[in-house]
């Protein structure tokens, strides 16, 4: 598959589970995003990874934890999760510089 | 601190009108600003970016620093147009140059027949 994956596209979880939501990018880009998207609210970076290295956390519980093994995945480990935190989460990649960020189809999170 | 605000989160109109969808972002620098668009059942995708000033799909949009707006226009609106709409300023992500986006809520834009 071309561009950007995510899987699983649909998860629902209680709060005590841990599960991983994975993204992977066939585009050779060397920085990838993870966003939230909740109904009420715009979509919120949570973090950017470049070059396999954390530049940015966005003031994000210690609940979610990224993990990029690699240029091309990137993993976001959920554990003891809040039922606000259902959302729609969201991966991109985008090369260098360049702000035009390739967005993966999301996540759809349920915490019940 | 950076904020995008679209005041319209729905916008109606007839194809063949023309279309206005509102953005102003407030940021202390320098900004830059892009339109990203996502069709029903795709991915969120750019659609403009401010620093190019082309026409993407008849859709234009000029950066007025003076009102810190950002609004995307087209003069006769098509029904395949319908979609979300979303505005965003770009940021600086920690001690790199690479893109920390800053979105508004999104404008749902529908042209009727």
């Amino acid at each position: 598959e071309t561009g950007v994956t995510q899987t699983p596209r649909h998860l629902v979880m209680g709060m005590t589970n841990k599960k991983s939501l994975k993204c992977e990018q066939h585009l050779g880009h060397n920085a990838m995003y993870w966003y939230k998207q909740s109904a009420k609210k715009p979509l919120e970076l949570m973090f950017v990874y470049s070059l396999e290295e954390r530049v940015e956390n966005n003031s994000v519980p210690s609940r979610f934890s990224p993990e990029c093994p690699n240029s091309s995945h990137l993993f976001l480990h959920l554990h003891t999760l809040q039922p606000e935190d259902s959302a729609l989460y969201l991966c991109a990649s985008s090369q260098g510089f360049s702000y035009e960020q390739y967005f993966g189809p999301g996540t759809r999170l349920t915490v019940t | 601190a950076q904020r995008v605000t679209q005041p319209e989160k729905l916008l109606s109109v007839f194809k063949g009108a023309p279309v206005e969808l509102k953005c102003n972002y407030s940021y202390s620098g320098s900004p830059e600003l892009f339109w990203y668009v996502q069709y029903s059942r795709q991915r969120l995708q750019l659609l403009l970016r401010h620093i190019s000033r082309e026409s993407i799909k008849g859709f234009t949009a000029d950066l007025n620093k003076g009102e810190t707006s950002f609004h995307l226009k087209k003069p006769f609106a098509q029904e395949e147009d319908s979609a979300m709409y979303y505005c965003a300023l770009s940021g600086r992500a920690g001690g790199t140059s690479y893109g920390k986006l800053t979105f508004g809520q999104g404008t749902i834009l529908t042209v009727h027949p």
